[in-house]
């Protein structure tokens, strides 16, 4: 199976700074149909997951500005441009190029 | 609106059964992949299933094969999830979710325990 390994585990930002969390995986995530299948998710206190990010650097649909995704092959970043109080919570990376499709231990975002 | 809602869940003993279920509206059912994903309390999250559109195709993570049967009927608009021989480690909030478009369910709580 293909391991994500997300760092940090856990992030304090201050409101208004900047936020980045890496995603590493154990193989190339680039499909056979030349996507590269990488997700990103935000997972608030109570909540199911919500999907911010698909195919590396696509938004979802109502996602603000201020998150971004980059990265290719093995190596993936999510960035969030400046923090909000609405952004706590935990982010998933997620893989969906090799079955089983995997996800990242995630990272835990707090305000300082 | 894009509608999964999921039903079934609950206490069982190790070894029984249960049938989770996930009612679609809103979307095209019958016209979408469909997955069971499931996160144990406190910790990640592990996509345990996935169904074509017309069901001929299923796959299953290692740990749930021969054990779990993925389904739908799509002129009920409800896939369905079928566990037999549940453990401890099953122990888990289970979500209906359509992969390529996001839409995830709010998930439905099964507890494996004596």
């Amino acid at each position: 199976d293909v391991v994500m390994t997300q760092s940090p585990l856990s992030l304090p930002v201050t409101l208004g700074q900047p936020a980045s969390i890496s995603c590493r995986s154990s193989q190339s995530l680039v499909y056979s149909d030349g996507n590269t299948n990488l997700n990103w998710f935000q997972q608030r206190p109570g909540q199911s997951p919500r999907r911010l990010i698909y195919k590396v650097s696509n938004r979802d649909s109502g996602v603000p500005d201020r998150f971004s995704g980059s990265g290719s092959g093995t190596d993936f970043t999510l960035k969030i441009s400046r923090v909000e109080a609405e952004d706590v919570g935990v982010y998933f990376c997620m893989q969906a190029s090799h079955w089983p499709w995997t996800f990242g231990q995630g990272t835990k975002v707090e305000i300082k | 609106e894009v509608q999964l809602v999921e039903s079934g869940g609950g206490l069982v003993q190790p070894g029984g059964s249960l049938r989770l279920s996930c009612a679609a509206s809103g979307f095209t059912f019958s016209s979408h992949w469909m997955n069971w994903v499931r996160q144990a309390p406190g910790k990640g999250l592990e996509c345990v299933a996935r169904i074509n559109e017309d069901g001929g195709e299923k796959y299953y993570v290692d740990s749930v094969k021969g054990r779990f049967t993925i389904s739908r009927d799509n002129a009920k608009n409800s896939l369905y999830l079928q566990m037999n021989s549940l453990r401890a480690e099953d122990t888990a909030v289970y979500y209906c979710i359509q992969y390529s478009r996001g839409w995830w369910g709010q998930g439905t709580l099964v507890t494996v325990s004596s």
